[in-house]
C-alpha cells in the first residue's frame, strides 16, 4: 500500500483482556518498529523486526507484550491481561535505507492504534 | 535525567514568524537527528534529518546539529497556520536506527492566523 496501515485505530478494552494490534508496513520495507506513546509523551521504542527476525525486544515493558512478523510483512502487537497503565497509542513504522555512508533508515509511522483499559 | 530534552510549549507565534524548536541530548553516542511533524490523532511524519553536526536546509525547514553542545535545533520560516502540530525530535546512535530512535517529549507548536 502506500502508506502503513494499521488497525484497529481504536480499540476500548477492559483490565485483563487480551489485545492484538495489526500493522500493514509499507510493501518491500525490510524493517519494522513498533512504538508506544503515552498521552503528552514522545513515542517510546518497543521492538525491532528486520524481515521475520526480532532482532530488539528491549523496550517491551512486560512479558505480557509480544511481537510477532512470521512471513517478514505484516506484524501484530499483541498485550496479554491488559493493564490501565497499557493505555496508549501503539505506532508502527516501517523504514527504507536512504543510501550513501549517511544515510539512515527513514521511518514512516502509521497512524497508531489507540489503546483505552478501562 | 531524560536523554532527550524537549519543552513541551505550547508556543504560540503569530502567522508569518520564524519559529525555533530545540532539543538538548545527553548520550554522545547519538549520530543521527530528525524532526517530525505530529498533527492530533496523526502518526509522526518525518521532516528533517540530519547526519553528525552542521546545517541542512530543506524549503522553509532549516535543521541545526551542535553536537559539541548536544544540542539540536529546528528553524521554521514564514509560519503558517498549517504549520501548527507537534514537532518531535528524534535521535538515534546506529546506522540505520535499529536501536530504535529516542525521542523528545514533542512541543505544541500554535500558528496564530
Amino acid at each position: 500500500g502506500a502508506g502503513v496501515s494499521q488497525s484497529p485505530r481504536y480499540k476500548v478494552a477492559k483490565r485483563g483482556q487480551d489485545v492484538a494490534l495489526r500493522c500493514d508496513p509499507i510493501s518491500g520495507h525490510v524493517s519494522l518498529f513498533w512504538y508506544q506513546q503515552a498521552l503528552g509523551q514522545g513515542p517510546e521504542f518497543l521492538t525491532y523486526f528486520q524481515n521475520e527476525a526480532q532482532l530488539d525486544k528491549s523496550g517491551l515493558p512486560s512479558d505480557r507484550f509480544f511481537a510477532e512478523r512470521p512471513e517478514g510483512s505484516v506484524s501484530t502487537l499483541k498485550i496479554q491481561r491488559t493493564q490501565q497503565e497499557d493505555s496508549a497509542v501503539y505506532l508502527c513504522a516501517s523504514s527504507f535505507y536512504t543510501g550513501g555512508s549517511s544515510g539512515a533508515n527513514v521511518l514512516t509511522f502509521g497512524a497508531g492504534s489507540r489503546l483505552t483499559v478501562l | 535525567q531524560k536523554e532527550v530534552e524537549q519543552d513541551p510549549g505550547p508556543l504560540s507565534v503569530p502567522e508569518g514568524a520564524i519559529v525555533s524548536l530545540n532539543c538538548t541530548y545527553s548520550n554522545s553516542a547519538f549520530q543521527y537527528f530528525m524532526w517530525y511533524r505530529q498533527y492530533s490523532r496523526k502518526g509522526p511524519e518525518l521532516l528533517m534529518y540530519t547526519y553528525s553536526s552542521g546545517n541542512k536546509e530543506d524549503g522553509r525547514f532549516t535543521a541545526q546539529v551542535d553536537k559539541s553542545s548536544k544540542y539540536i535545533s529546528l528553524f521554521i520560516r514564514d509560519s503558517q497556520p498549517s504549520d501548527s502540530a507537534t514537532y518531535l525530535c528524534a535521535m538515534s546512535a546506529t546506522y540505520g536506527g535499529a536501536d530504535g530512535l529516542t525521542f523528545g517529549k514533542g512541543t505544541h507548536l500554535i500558528i496564530q492566523p
